[in-house]
């Protein structure tokens, strides 16, 4: 049972637009969410991160949003460069437990 | 810091050999984690562990498995006998803690086993 879902495995966006990615969570617990991207051959990076007390945060052209009543949180890049191409996990946890990623996001930039 | 590092980076194997698969963390990091990436499953913990000792271990999979941390600076993931479905790349992390912040986990770049 996926406590963390990221229900589109690919999104396609044109240079220079707004990529949006999505990610749903079940435990109502979780208090701090992160988001990371994964280029071909390498491990994940961490991007951006937020607190449950929070309801946005930025970090030049990434915004993370939550909205905990829908259990819902995205990460907004705005303008979306070649670059971002990359897959993009979603990650939450709660207390003193280790992350629970999500399955991953494709994210391609068309030029 | 060098960051995570994990050797071997790529490692092709026959049914029934034994695997060992190597990390070493971000110098003072006191968590470590491993985990096993498929299309199907994405990111899996298998085990992580706490100034070397073993926190929670239910992610491995079967009893081939196993891990030890011998020392701050050294980890295995051993994997005896090995099966073609064994096949994924395998993720070695490390973090600060898991609070708030800290629980910000490190990766390694990962290992791509292949079991023929």
């Amino acid at each position: 049972d996926q406590q963390v879902k990221q229900n589109s495995p690919s999104l396609s966006v044109q240079e220079g637009r707004i990529s949006i990615l999505n990610c749903d969570y079940t435990n109502s617990m979780f208090d701090y969410f992160l988001w990371y991207k994964k280029y071909p051959a390498e491990g994940p990076t961490f991007l951006i991160s937020i607190s449950s007390i929070k309801d946005k945060n930025e970090d030049g052209r990434f915004t993370v949003f939550l909205n905990k009543s829908a259990k819902h949180l995205s990460l907004h890049i705005v303008p979306s460069q070649p670059g971002d191409s990359a897959v993009y996990f979603c990650a939450a946890f709660t207390g003193n437990t280790p992350l629970v990623f999500g399955k991953g996001t494709r994210l391609s930039v068309i030029a | 810091d060098a960051g995570v590092i994990q050797s071997p980076r790529h490692e092709v194997t026959e049914m029934g050999q034994e695997v060992t698969l190597r990390c070493k963390p971000i110098s003072g990091h006191d968590y470590l984690f491993w985990y096993r990436q498929t299309m199907m499953r994405g990111l899996e913990l298998l085990i992580y562990f706490n100034n070397n000792v073993p926190i929670d271990d239910s992610g491995m999979p079967e009893d081939r498995f196993s891990a030890k941390m011998p020392n701050a600076s050294f980890s295995t993931l051993k994997i005896q006998p090995s099966e073609p479905r064994d096949s994924a790349v395998y993720f070695c992390a490390s973090s600060l803690a898991v609070v708030l912040a800290k629980n910000i986990q490190y990766f390694g770049a990962g290992t791509r086993l292949s079991v023929l």
